[in-house]
């Protein structure tokens, strides 16, 4: 099955400086890769994904790339406000028409003032 | 809307005991799926369903089962909980996409405690 690795699992940044978390995945056939946001207590929440047919995509400070030949993707955020801190979670969507997700363990950003 | 919802939000439970964790969404999607998250860990697939009357084992089914009577409502149910149930229960909806790929949008958690 599918296997996917996120990394680093802690995460530790200056308000303003920028953040990168990566994921790795398995399964070259993988087409979509979203990203959720999970605040202490909260539930994860969608802030950005891809598809396959692009290799980046944009939303004000967040931005993800995606490189299918490596089969990894990555998550930006640029100047990073102390509201970032929470724990990210990288998913792979599995084939065979099921929209099962995969996630990674999570990144656990802090942003400190 | 409101979207995915669970009751209850928190249970404690005695070993052996039983209990049926309810999900409801009112947003007519087909999809839906039930993970737990263990302290510091991601998000592991329990069961799913891709409609009415189908249901499918994801990665740790085991102790647990499901039902899907209705689009709106997906229970999962334990059956002689055990402390390795410790866990956070979250139920999510999603609609199929074609090239698939769909939000899938997340209740609020039940937090269970098996003591």
């Amino acid at each position: 099955g599918e296997n996917v690795e996120q990394h680093p699992s802690t995460l530790s940044v200056q308000e303003g400086d920028s953040a990168v978390i990566k994921c790795t995945y398995s399964d070259s056939a993988s087409n979509y890769f979203p990203w959720y946001k999970q605040e202490l207590g909260k539930r994860p929440q969608l802030i950005i994904d891809i598809r396959s047919n692009v290799g980046e995509k944009k939303d004000q400070r967040i931005a993800v790339t995606l490189n299918k030949t490596a089969k990894h993707f990555s998550l930006h955020i640029t100047e990073t406000q102390p509201e970032d801190s929470a724990v990210y979670f990288c998913a792979v969507l599995t084939q065979g028409g099921s929209e099962k997700l995969v996630f990674g363990k999570g990144t656990k950003l802090t942003v400190n003032p | 809307n409101a979207g995915v919802t669970q009751t209850p939000k928190f249970r404690i439970l005695k070993i052996g005991q039983s209990m049926t964790l309810q999900c409801t969404q009112d947003m007519n999607h087909n999809y839906m799926y039930w993970y737990r998250q263990d302290p510091g860990m991601g998000l592991k697939l329990i069961y799913y369903s891709v409609g009415a009357g189908i249901t499918d084992k994801g990665e740790v089914p085991n102790g647990y089962n499901v039902s899907r009577s209705t689009t709106e409502d997906f229970p999962l149910r334990l059956e002689l909980a055990a402390p390795s149930q410790t866990s956070v229960y979250f139920c999510a909806s999603s609609s199929p996409r074609l090239g698939g790929g769909e939000t899938q949008y997340f209740g609020p958690g039940t937090r269970l405690l098996v003591l």
